[in-house]
């Protein structure tokens, strides 16, 4: 089964509006990371916003919030005011194995959610 | 610009041939991860070194190799290439990657573009 699922392979959406994309993942443990990254087409990763599982409150960083829905492993990034250099892949991604101490570190990613913004 | 250096930025070589990737972390950072982004696999995690030390192993084939050296670079070594090597190398750094419960963000260099032909 799929850790990481981002159901949506391309968004669309008008400059000036908000825009959720979807992530929902699966876990057995009690504490982990869940993260946003966006690459645009000039191929870096950039990271936009982290939301702990644990965390109580949502994140948020600027125009980038995260609607975290723990009881439904959900983890949506809404960018609100979309602008035209929005347009990007964005990956949701995971960091299990916190609460074991374990080395576990790596990051499990999905497979993005490419974003056109229209002018 | 997230501080994570990388390179080459674009490696073209053929198949059979051995190449080797550079990646500086962030100024602080003691934590290397190396991912690989293909068309067909995603975003793979290939291996992670801390302070010198390798500390977790993705899905890295045995013709791979990495390191980390006193200076905290790492340098990620492919061989015998095959055309399906053909990849963007991502590396990325962290501040701890030990046992904390922090974010320990990763934050990730520009990538190698490697093509095998």
């Amino acid at each position: 089964a799929q850790k990481i699922t981002q159901t949506q392979p391309g968004m669309f959406v008008q400059e000036k509006e908000a825009v959720t994309l979807d992530c929902t993942y699966d876990t057995s443990d009690q504490s982990y990371g869940l993260f946003w990254y966006k690459q645009p087409s000039s191929g870096e990763m950039i990271f936009l916003i982290y939301q702990g599982s644990y965390d109580e409150q949502n994140a948020t960083e600027g125009r980038y919030s995260l609607n975290f829905q723990k009881a439904r492993k959900s983890a949506n990034l809404v960018i609100s005011a979309s602008q035209l250099g929005d347009s990007a892949m964005y990956f949701c991604a995971m960091r299990e194995g916190l609460s074991s101490g374990g080395s576990n570190y790596k990051l499990t990613f999905g497979k993005g959610t490419l974003l056109t913004v229209n002018p | 610009d997230s501080g994570v250096t990388q390179t080459p930025k674009h490696l073209i070589t053929a198949t059979g041939q051995r190449v080797t990737l550079r990646c500086s972390p962030r100024s602080g950072d003691l934590s290397v991860y190396w991912y690989q982004q293909s068309l067909d696999q995603g975003l793979q995690f290939l291996i992670q070194y801390y302070n010198g030390e390798e500390r977790a192993k993705g899905n890295i084939l045995e013709r791979f190799s990495a390191q980390q050296f006193p200076d905290l670079h790492s340098e990620l070594n492919l061989s015998s290439l095959e055309l399906g090597d053909s990849a963007l190398y991502f590396c990325a750094s962290s501040q701890e990657g030990g046992t904390s419960l922090s974010t320990d963000t990763q934050y990730f260099g520009p990538g190698t573009r490697l093509t095998v032909l």
